[in-house]
């Protein structure tokens, strides 16, 4: 089974601090997403990335950028974290731009910003 | 644009009792549609999909799903649920073409009660 794990289940930051969230899939999946889900909201799509070194935005990039170095791992960088980016972060992995396999999401991290 | 609408946030139902969870999609193209769930403190988990062919899909512990076209709907159904069926369940839509983009709803709460 395909894998996706985020380095960290819970994280308290302060306002203003760089913030890291990185998340690796150890099954050759070429497309990866970072999603944030909020109590009433469902999951919103922050960014994705069909390919090494390439990212697109989604519906809610202000604010967060992400680094796609090697194929396996993804992270999500917030540049200053503020209050109303305190949520549960959920990074995601598919096989094929299609979708029919749907996608493996990792456990989630939920970050606090204080 | 696509949409995906679960109006359903919570529904609470007793140990044993069938239940329905309802998604609707609207959408311009050909879509695969999702389920997904999410236990506490966990990522999420696919259930089930419907890609072609028979309408009717099921998942390995007891779910399914029921595909109709001309009501665009995708409701989620088991004749007789258990305590550990409480969890969120998300109904997630997919585009066959453009941007191949990935719709989650809002999530429904199922609990189920002793």
């Amino acid at each position: 089974d395909v894998k996706v794990t985020q380095s960290s289940r819970y994280l308290v930051k302060r306002t203003g601090e760089k913030v890291f969230l990185e998340c690796v899939q150890d099954m050759d999946h070429e497309n990866m997403f970072w999603y944030r889900q909020d109590p009433g909201l469902g999951l919103r799509l922050i960014y994705f990335s069909y390919d090494v070194k390439m990212k697109e935005k989604g519906d809610i990039p202000e604010g967060y950028s992400v680094s796609r170095e090697k194929k396996e791992r993804f992270s999500l960088i917030l540049e200053s974290a503020s209050t109303n980016q305190t949520s549960m972060y959920l990074c995601a992995s598919s096989l094929e731009r299609g979708h029919s396999y749907g996608y493996t999401f990792g456990s989630g991290t939920r970050l606090t910003v204080v | 644009a696509q949409s995906v609408t679960q109006l359903d946030s919570q529904v609470p139902v007793f140990e044993e009792a069938p239940v329905e969870l309802r998604c609707n999609y609207s959408s311009s193209v050909s879509v695969y549609l999702f389920w997904y769930v999410q236990y506490p403190n966990q990522g999420l988990q696919l259930l089930l999909k419907y890609l072609s062919g028979s309408t009717l899909v099921e998942s390995i512990n007891g779910f399914e799903a029921e595909f109709n076209k001309s009501q665009t709907s995708f409701h989620l159904r088991k004749p007789s649920v258990h305590i550990s069926d409480t969890a969120e369940y998300f109904c997630a839509v997919s585009t066959l073409s453009g941007t191949y983009k990935y719709i989650f709803g809002t999530g429904t709460r199922l609990k189920v009660l002793a």
